[in-house]
């Protein structure tokens, strides 16, 4: 398993502003990938975080509005730009080898909140 | 599209009662399927999965019941425990894809 590590673990924003949330894994993984969770809801997929190019974006989401980096097969970054109260969620990142026989681990999750 | 369904959103039982949580999902394509606990602040973690080649797995108190015929899995918790109280959400993956797909999950109270 791999041990997922993010930052910042909540924050409390204002419109129109960006918030970058940084993700760490243990150890080198294939897949990384970003998710929200609205407040008592289940996960929905963002993006697929790519290692050396660009992420594979969910239908709803575009990488204007979340732009993503993963620039090393431990580490990926998700900014959520200019930020409107339907942004307030929780963000978090999962990583796995990719392999029919393993599964996803999260990270913690970051706790954001736009005012 | 597809998608996976929870029949309880909560469920309350004393601590040292079995516990059961349903999941119904609609892929026949579905191939594997997982259980995740989520404790209140924190991420999603694995707790169990299980192909569709088998009916049941067991681990450390929890079991995973898969009925391929009417498409549905079970988590049955033995002895629950007050650490057991979290959101637990079924997620299943098919065709080869690594990416699953959740349910809406399932929260469990357990009074002492």
């Amino acid at each position: 398993s791999a041990v997922i590590s993010q930052k910042p673990s909540r924050d409390i924003c204002q419109r129109g502003t960006s918030l970058t949330i940084q993700c760490q894994v243990d150890s080198q993984v294939t897949m990384m990938f970003w998710y929200r969770q609205q407040p008592g809801q289940s996960l929905t997929l963002i993006a697929t975080a790519n290692q050396g190019s660009e992420a594979t974006y969910e239908s709803g989401f575009v990488i204007d509005k979340f732009p993503i980096s993963r620039p090393n097969l431990t580490f990926s970054t998700l900014t959520v730009s200019n930020m409107s109260p339907e942004d307030s969620s929780i963000y978090l990142c999962s990583a796995g080898s990719g392999s029919s026989t393993d599964t996803q681990y999260f990270g913690p999750g970051t706790r954001l909140t736009v005012l | 599209g597809e998608s996976v369904g929870l029949h309880l959103p909560t469920l309350s039982v004393q601590e040292g009662d079995n516990s059961i949580i349903n999941c119904a999902y609609s892929n026949s394509a579905s191939d594997y399927f997982i259980w995740y606990k989520q404790e209140s602040g924190k991420g999603p973690q694995f707790i169990i999965d299980i192909r569709s080649n088998m009916d049941k797995r067991q681990g450390q108190r929890v079991t995973v019941l898969l009925n391929k015929t009417v498409k549905h899995l079970s988590l049955q918790i033995a002895a629950t425990q007050p650490g057991d109280s979290a959101v637990y959400f079924c997620a299943e993956r098919s065709g080869g894809s690594y990416i699953p797909t959740f349910g809406r999950g399932t929260s469990l109270i357990v009074h002492p």
